[in-house]
């Protein structure tokens, strides 16, 4: 039962137009939602959150967007660079940090 | 570098072998919590651990795995007789308390002939 859903494994954009990642749940129990950027061989990193109570959260060139009667978050990355280039995994959880949900990723490609 | 540190990085272990997968969280990090990645999948939670106290393992297979992080030294995740299924990606990760991200390792990758 995949309970946090990424429909696109890839996307690509040409560098410098926005790049939206997407993102469903199933579990109405979510109340914290994370995006992680993973590069090859390494392990995924933190990028940005948003809790249940807010419906979006800005982090310099990263927006997320939470609708949560569609049971849908997106990723907003703009400008897109190059060095975005990496698989960004959606995340949920139920009443903290530990204990996170995965996605199965989407590979992002920023055409240079 | 002050990050979470993983060894081995690349594991290879005969059917039956045991596994034995190493996790030093961040300094100032008391918080340990094991996953794994399966080629196409996503990551999976598999346990969570405290100073010398298990936390939460539900997402540990009942038989062959087991997890510990001691007083003194890495966390430890041991996988008993493995099997080629047991061939993933394995992340650990760390926080600092219970409402903070987690800081992933580089992970070790399994792999069983």
């Amino acid at each position: 039962d995949q309970q946090v859903k990424q429909n696109s494994p890839s996307l690509s954009v040409q560098e410098g137009r926005i790049s939206i990642l997407n993102c469903d749940y199933t579990n109405s129990m979510f109340d914290y939602f994370l995006w992680y950027k993973k590069y090859p061989a390494e392990g995924p990193t933190f990028l940005i959150s948003i809790s249940s109570i807010k419906d979006k959260n800005e982090d310099g060139r990263f927006t997320v967007f939470l609708n949560k009667s569609a049971k849908h978050l997106s990723l907003h990355i703009v400008p897109s660079q190059p060095g975005d280039s990496a698989v960004y995994f959606c995340a949920a959880s139920d009443g903290g940090y530990q204990k996170v949900t995965f996605g199965t990723g989407t590979k992002l490609q920023v055409i240079p | 570098n002050a990050g979470v540190m993983q060894n081995p990085r690349h594991l290879v272990r005969r059917r039956g072998q045991e596994a034995r997968l190493r996790c030093s969280p961040m300094k100032g990090h008391s918080h340990v919590y094991w996953y794994r990645q399966l080629p196409e999948e996503g990551l999976k939670f598999m346990v969570y651990l405290q100073k010398e106290n298990i936390i939460d393992e539900s997402g540990m297979p009942k038989e062959r795995f087991s997890a510990e992080f001691p007083k003194e030294g890495p966390s430890i995740l041991r996988i008993q007789q493995v099997v080629r299924g047991d061939s993933a990606a394995y992340f650990c990760a760390s926080s600092i308390d219970t409402v903070s991200p987690l800081h992933f390792g580089n992970g070790t990758r399994l792999t069983v002939t």
